[in-house]
């Protein structure tokens, strides 16, 4: 029964490789978002999708393409890994759109990626 | 520039006392305000969201507090517990360009409540 999920947990990969992580939530939420932690602890927004349209897409590298094939999921697939990519990579969810209001976020286990 | 400054990498207090932490920001307008609690390995959990327009809000143990002028929110933790200890986070709540809500984070503050 977990709310907000996110596959895999732990993510070693080597440079230049492609990988992908998957969010799933099963709270009914109408917006999903991908958050990067560094190694100095911030955490940033990347993306926001609001019922499989995307509202917010920060500064990124193009090589960071979000993917939502419906409303409860919101994937993450990052082409030719760096090693500046290694961080903890965070699903979140909300209810409403952000559009119209804030809201409390629901946040994932978070993804630990390593970059060799 | 933006800025988001929590007042302490870590704080460390005696069990049974108020904790207060502090978020302090510039040139950033935000509406609203929310905390965040970290525990390591794991996503932010959702604590309290304050409005621009309030002064105070409360939930159980905790108080927090929010100052336009100054520019500043403070979160308390009364009664502190050894299970309080944890980050936390502070994070605005603006509308950004593209007319929707974003949260910015700060770095967060390291509670440790001592037996």
């Amino acid at each position: 029964d977990t709310a907000v999920s996110q596959t895999p947990k732990y993510l070693v990969t080597q440079m230049g490789n492609d990988k992908s992580i998957k969010c799933e939530q099963n709270l009914g939420h109408d917006t999903m978002y991908w958050y990067k932690q560094d190694s100095k602890k911030f955490l940033k927004i990347m993306f926001s999708y609001n019922n499989k349209e995307l509202i917010i897409n920060e500064t990124v590298p193009n090589r960071f393409s979000p993917k939502s094939p419906d409303k409860a999921h919101l994937n993450l697939h990052i082409n030719s890994l760096e090693l500046g990519d290694s961080a903890v990579y965070f699903c979140a969810s909300s209810q409403g759109d952000i559009r119209e209001g804030p809201h409390e976020q629901f946040f994932g286990p978070g993804t630990r990626l390593t970059v060799l | 520039s933006q800025k988001i400054e929590q007042n302490s990498e870590a704080l460390n207090i005696q069990e049974g006392k108020t904790a207060t932490l502090t978020c302090n920001y510039t040139n950033y307008s935000p509406a609203y305000l929310q905390w965040y609690r970290q525990d390591p390995g794991r996503g932010p959990v959702f604590l309290l969201l304050i409005r621009e327009n309030e002064k105070e809000k409360r939930k159980e143990r905790l108080k927090v507090t929010f100052d336009t002028t100054l520019k500043q929110s403070l979160f308390h933790i009364t009664a502190s517990q050894p299970a309080d200890s944890a980050t936390y986070l502070c994070a605005l709540d603006s509308l950004s360009g593209a007319g929707s809500y974003q949260l910015t984070f700060g770095k967060g503050t390291k509670l440790s409540v001592i037996p």
